[in-house]
């Protein structure tokens, strides 16, 4: 089965740049989306489509996608940014939605 | 952002099965643009999709889940259900109800809060 891949952590200081990497064959044919989701709450979505920021997102959050790798990056990271970031895709082959296993952002 | 709710039991036991009921908050449950999916996170570990439901009826299961669960939808009460049956310890999760918009390459762009369910004896 297709499996999305994602390091477990990134630290970054304040104002620093994050980037969160998520991996998969043949990914580059796929749409990835990325979610934000905070101690005890529910995820929101973040970027759709590889780079659309979804209603309410900071510009300050942005996302790529090139070769087998899509990257969220996060300009001038706040401390509020600190979060579990996960990434998404819809295989279109088996009709599943697939999440990577997520990435603990430290700031 | 929509306001999903999930409601249910948040204690069974093993064997049993698990019912919860997302509620829609307005008339959007009959949008042709969207399926209405369930997602569940067991504690400490990420997310994992159990399936989605368009207002025709229409299912769509994650094969690893898919003997043991439904998903059926009542647009009279704008609410879609989850059914998982033949409970387990590992089956404990936080079990979300989200807004799956369906363009090709489909996400979740609206979340319920989440609800707790333990199973145990």
């Amino acid at each position: 089965s297709y499996v999305l891949t994602q390091p477990p952590s990134v630290s970054v200081a304040p104002g620093e740049t994050a980037r969160i990497t998520c991996g998969g064959s043949n990914i580059g044919s796929k749409s990835v989306h990325w979610y934000q989701q905070k101690p005890g709450q529910a995820p929101v979505l973040v970027i759709y489509y590889d780079s659309d920021r979804a209603s309410g997102i900071p510009e300050r959050f942005s996302g790529s996608h090139s070769g087998n790798t899509a990257t969220l990056t996060i300009s001038r990271v706040e401390v509020g940014d600190e979060a579990d970031y996960y990434c998404q895709v819809w295989d279109s082959t088996t009709f599943h939605a697939l999440f990577g296993g997520g990435t603990k952002l430290t700031v | 952002q929509l306001q999903l709710q999930e409601s249910g039991p948040r204690l069974v036991k093993p064997s049993e099965t698990l019912s919860l009921t997302c509620t829609v908050p307005s008339d959007s449950i009959f949008s042709m643009s969207y399926y209405w999916g369930w997602i569940r996170q067991p504690p400490g570990k990420g997310l994992e999709w159990i399936g989605s439901v368009y207002y025709s009826g229409t299912t769509l299961f994650n094969s690893s889940l898919k003997s043991r669960v439904s998903i059926f939808i009542d647009t009279s009460k704008n609410q879609f259900s989850l059914r998982l049956n033949s409970l387990t310890v590992a089956d404990t999760a936080v079990y979300y109800c989200a807004r799956q918009r369906w363009m090709g390459n489909n996400w979740f762009d609206s979340w319920g809060q989440g609800t707790l369910v333990t199973v145990s004896s």
